[in-house]
């Protein structure tokens, strides 16, 4: 079946470094994929998403490309902030009906 | 325009006892997606509904969980009988169409069950 392959955390990082989240998924067809963030004690907001190959999702200075060759949907960011710090869920949408498919998250911290 | 709404966010219960989480779709959306998230672990898909009627519970358990989403009023995830296994985070998200579509899936702040 589907499913979403992330780097484990945590991941530690000083202020204004640079960040890369690896993800990789197995599918059938051509899912939409997407990034979301966790805050502490929050739910999940949509970072960014692409919905076919080669779309490059960005926002707040966090940019992934959808790579269908090597199946990967990597999460960067020139220079984080403190504000940064969270949990980063990778997903991809499928199943018949729409469902979500998440990778296990990568939490990051960031140190000023 | 208010998100999507959950309640309670956190839920005590002791073993045996039933627990009831609430979540209220964002203005104008008719489709509830249920997804559970266990300590460290990713959320994983429960069930889908739409207004009265469940279209996919392929992830739920089969026992002990149903869900609802009534005409009126909030969608309920209901445990009956909860274990300590129970024990996680119940996040919500609605969209305003089928989410096989293009439209994004909203999450709410989660119900955390806490079972003693």
């Amino acid at each position: 079946g589907d499913s979403v392959t992330q780097m484990e955390g945590p991941v530690t990082l000083s202020e204004e470094a640079f960040l890369t989240i690896n993800c990789t998924y197995t599918a059938t067809g051509y899912p939409s994929l997407f990034w979301y963030v966790q805050y502490p004690g929050e739910g999940l907001q949509l970072l960014l998403k692409a919905t076919k190959a080669d779309d490059k999702g960005s926002n707040k200075g966090f940019e992934a490309t959808y790579r269908k060759e090597t199946t990967s949907f990597h999460l960067e960011k020139g220079s984080v902030q403190v504000s940064d710090s969270a949990v980063y869920f990778c997903a991809l949408r499928g199943g018949s009906q729409g469902n979500l498919i998440f990778g296990k998250g990568t939490k990051l911290s960031v140190k000023p | 325009n208010a998100g999507v709404m959950q309640n309670p966010r956190h839920l005590v219960r002791r073993r045996g006892q039933e627990a009831r989480l609430r979540c209220s779709p964002m203005k104008g959306h008719s489709h509830v997606y249920w997804y559970r998230q266990l300590p460290e672990e990713g959320l994983k898909f429960m069930v889908y509904l739409q207004k009265e009627n469940i279209i996919d519970e392929s992830g739920m358990p089969k026992e002990r969980f149903s869900a609802e989403f009534p005409k009126e009023g909030p969608s309920i995830l209901r445990i009956q009988q909860v274990v300590r296994g129970d024990s996680a985070a119940y996040f919500c998200a609605s969209s305003p169409t089928r989410a096989g579509g293009q439209e994004t899936q909203y999450f709410g702040p989660g119900t955390r069950l806490l079972v003693l």
